[in-house]
């Protein structure tokens, strides 16, 4: 099955530097990549995708880019904020009836 | 538009019991997803289903756990005879649509066993 890796499992970062949460995945016949926010005590929240058709989305201060031949996927956070501080979680999935499996979680920490 | 809605919040259970964990997917989606997390860790993929059917039960300890999403309410986990390792957070997701179509979570059901 698919077996999706996250690094770094922690990240501290100064208010306003940018932060970068990379993720490889095994199977090369995935074709969707969320990336969900979890505060402290909440559900995950999806806050950007990409499917496999496209290198790199973006959205305000949020960028994901794909390398397909490389079966790699970051999450690129631009001038962060203390409210950026929270897991975010990658995930892969091969579309159809199959399940969406997720990396072990980043806890970014943003520090004012 | 409501969002996917898990009952009951929080929990409690004694060594024994019978815990349910209940989850209505958003309007329109008929795919729905559990999860466990224990704290500090991430997310462990239980059971898909769509209505009147198990997908994929590949995350489902084999003894004590099982899952329906009958025609009609809400997908339900139980949990028999609950063990103190059983206390986590579950979560549900639903989908429109089929593996790569976006899931939306519910608030999750905290289950703390006694």
């Amino acid at each position: 099955g698919e077996n999706v890796e996250q690094h770094p499992s922690t990240l501290s970062v100064q208010e306003g530097d940018s932060a970068v949460i990379k993720c490889t995945y095994s199977d090369s016949a995935s074709n969707y990549f969320p990336w969900y926010k979890q505060e402290l005590g909440k559900r995950p929240q999806l806050i950007i995708d990409i499917r496999s058709n496209v290198g790199e989305k973006k959205d305000q201060r949020i960028a994901v880019t794909l390398n397909k031949t490389a079966k790699h996927f970051s999450l690129h956070i631009t001038e962060t904020q203390p409210e950026d501080s929270a897991v975010y979680f990658c995930a892969a999935s091969k579309g159809g009836y199959q399940k969406v499996t997720f990396g072990t979680g980043t806890k970014l920490q943003v520090i004012p | 538009n409501a969002g996917v809605m898990q009952n009951p919040r929080h929990l409690v259970r004694r060594r024994g019991q019978e815990a349910r964990l209940r989850c209505s997917p958003m309007k329109g989606h008929s795919h729905v997803y559990w999860y466990r997390q224990l704290p500090e860790e991430g997310l462990k993929f239980m059971v898909y289903l769509q209505k009147e059917n198990i997908i994929d039960e590949s995350g489902m300890p084999k003894e004590r756990f099982s899952a329906e999403f009958p025609k009609e309410g809400p997908s339900i986990l139980r949990i028999q005879q609950v063990v103190r390792g059983d206390s986590a957070a579950y979560f549900c997701a639903s989908s429109h649509g089929q593996g790569s179509d976006t899931q939306y979570f519910g608030p999750g059901t905290r289950l703390t066993v006694l």
